[in-house]
């Protein structure tokens, strides 16, 4: 079945770079999504890329794509006391219906 | 650009009683719109897909009896809760999509509670 698996926490000091990292199961994929989500707020899409893509880089964000493993990280250069949130990770499993399998949610902690 | 508003942003009724849930794309023509249900500190779970003009699609395991969804217009999509018990209580999140229902932008979400 479709199965978007994320670690729970990770905590980082202001300044350093955060990596987080999503596995998917379903190879079909054709988007890949990062979303962060504020207490209490809806989701903000922060990056998405299209699946036959290795990389993506948009500012402080790198989003690096390993077809093969069916994995996906999303960098943080930079990190600040405001990027403090939920991330998920979400897969799109057939194009053009827009359903979106989601991860778990990482919470990013930034310690200043 | 690409904003949906969900209207009201918290609730509190009454078991029993039925709650309507606005979403609206503020700035675009939302042709698909999408209805999440949160649990706290659990990811998303999608509970029906909506069109505009037609009937929604439920996935499985979610009553659409007691679910309703209606999507009059091309930017408003709403959700009603009928007969709530506590455990409808969530944090419910619409989502739009324009002419590619790939790309979704999310709603701030609901907070229902019900006593």
């Amino acid at each position: 079945g479709e199965d978007v698996e994320q670690s729970l926490f990770l905590s980082v000091r202001e300044g350093d770079s955060s990596v987080i990292n999503c596995t998917y199961t379903d190879s079909s994929s054709t988007y890949l999504y990062w979303y962060k989500q504020e207490p209490g707020a809806g989701l903000q899409l922060l990056t998405y890329i299209f699946s036959n893509m290795d990389m993506k880089q948009d500012q402080r964000l790198t989003v690096l794509l390993n077809k093969k493993d069916k994995h996906l990280s999303l960098r943080i250069a930079d990190t600040q006391t405001g990027d403090s949130a939920i991330y998920f990770c979400a897969e799109s499993i057939r194009s053009n219906t827009g359903k979106l399998i989601f991860g778990q949610g990482t919470t990013l902690q930034v310690k200043p | 650009g690409a904003v949906v508003s969900q209207h009201p942003s918290r609730v509190i009724c009454k078991s029993g009683t039925s709650v309507k849930i606005e979403c609206r794309s503020l700035d675009f023509q939302a042709t698909t719109m999408f209805w999440y249900r949160q649990f706290p500190k659990q990811s998303l779970m999608l509970m029906a897909t909506s069109n505009e003009g037609s009937k929604a699609t439920y996935e499985q395991g979610v009553e659409k009896d007691k679910f309703l969804i209606n999507h009059a217009s091309l930017t408003l999509s709403t959700l009603t809760v009928t007969s709530a018990h506590p455990e409808d209580s969530s944090f419910y999140i619409c989502s739009a999509s324009a002419s590619s229902p790939d790309t979704q932008y999310f709603g701030p979400g609901t907070r229902l509670t019900v006593l």
